[in-house]
């Protein structure tokens, strides 16, 4: 069955450090991949996707993603985190339809 | 550009009641969805269309409608409101790949309807 799992419901960084969101997903087909950020009270907006081409991606506010297909992951990362990076994240997969496949989100706190 | 519109932003029924949640985009993007959120089960993908008169079900159809009349509007209506119903509801639209239909383009969001059902 395809699908998409978010490890870690709920990550807590120090500002500066390192942030890692995993994104994993199951799927015979090569997939699309996206990542999606919403803050409070707000829709959500792309931050950055993978489609074909090069497996790391550059997305807004200093995020990026590799795509590995042999560990079937996209993890998102930044290399230092900032207050206003508080938000929930949502890993999205497409597997050559019509549908976009959430995963249950991760809750980014970061702590001053 | 307004993008996409959601109204209300939100409602309180009654258990039986019935309403519909409005879903406006400008942005000429074939493809329109309905996803509800619940905490800690994500996105779920209630109904979706790929263009004017063309519809299907998502992950989570039961006890929901639309229909798409036009590129822009794609409704959702609850005919008979539940507690279970009881969610934040966001639209989105997309353009779609010339590869297949695959939804390879950004989604854009409305900034969502919170309904409680009592």
């Amino acid at each position: 069955a395809q699908s998409v799992t978010q490890l870690g419901s709920h990550v807590s960084v120090s500002e500066g450090a390192l942030v890692l969101l995993r994104c994993n997903y199951s799927s015979s087909v090569p997939p699309y991949l996206f990542w999606y950020v919403q803050y409070p009270n707000q829709g959500l907006q792309l931050l950055l996707k993978y489609t074909t081409g090069a497996t790391l991606v550059k997305g807004i506010n200093g995020f990026e993603a590799e795509f590995k297909k042999s560990e079937t992951s996209f993890h998102l990362t930044k290399p230092s985190a900032h207050m206003s990076d508080a938000a929930e994240y949502f890993c999205a997969v497409n597997f050559g339809n019509e549908k976009l496949t959430f995963g249950t989100g991760t809750r980014l706190t970061i702590i001053p | 550009n307004a993008g996409v519109t959601q109204t209300p932003k939100f409602q309180v029924l009654k258990t039986g009641q019935s309403m519909t949640l409005q879903c406006a985009q400008d942005m000429n993007h074939e493809y329109m969805s309905w996803y509800r959120q619940d905490p800690g089960m994500g996105l779920r993908l209630i109904h979706y269309s790929v263009g004017a008169g063309i519809t299907d079900q998502g992950e989570v159809p039961n006890g929901y409608n639309v229909s798409r009349s036009t590129t822009e509007d794609f409704p959702l209506r609850l005919l008979s409101a539940a507690p279970s119903q009881t969610s934040v509801y966001f639209c989105a639209s997309s353009y779609l790949s010339t590869l297949g239909l695959a939804l390879t383009g950004e989604l854009f969001f409305g900034e969502g309807s919170r309904l409680t059902v009592l």
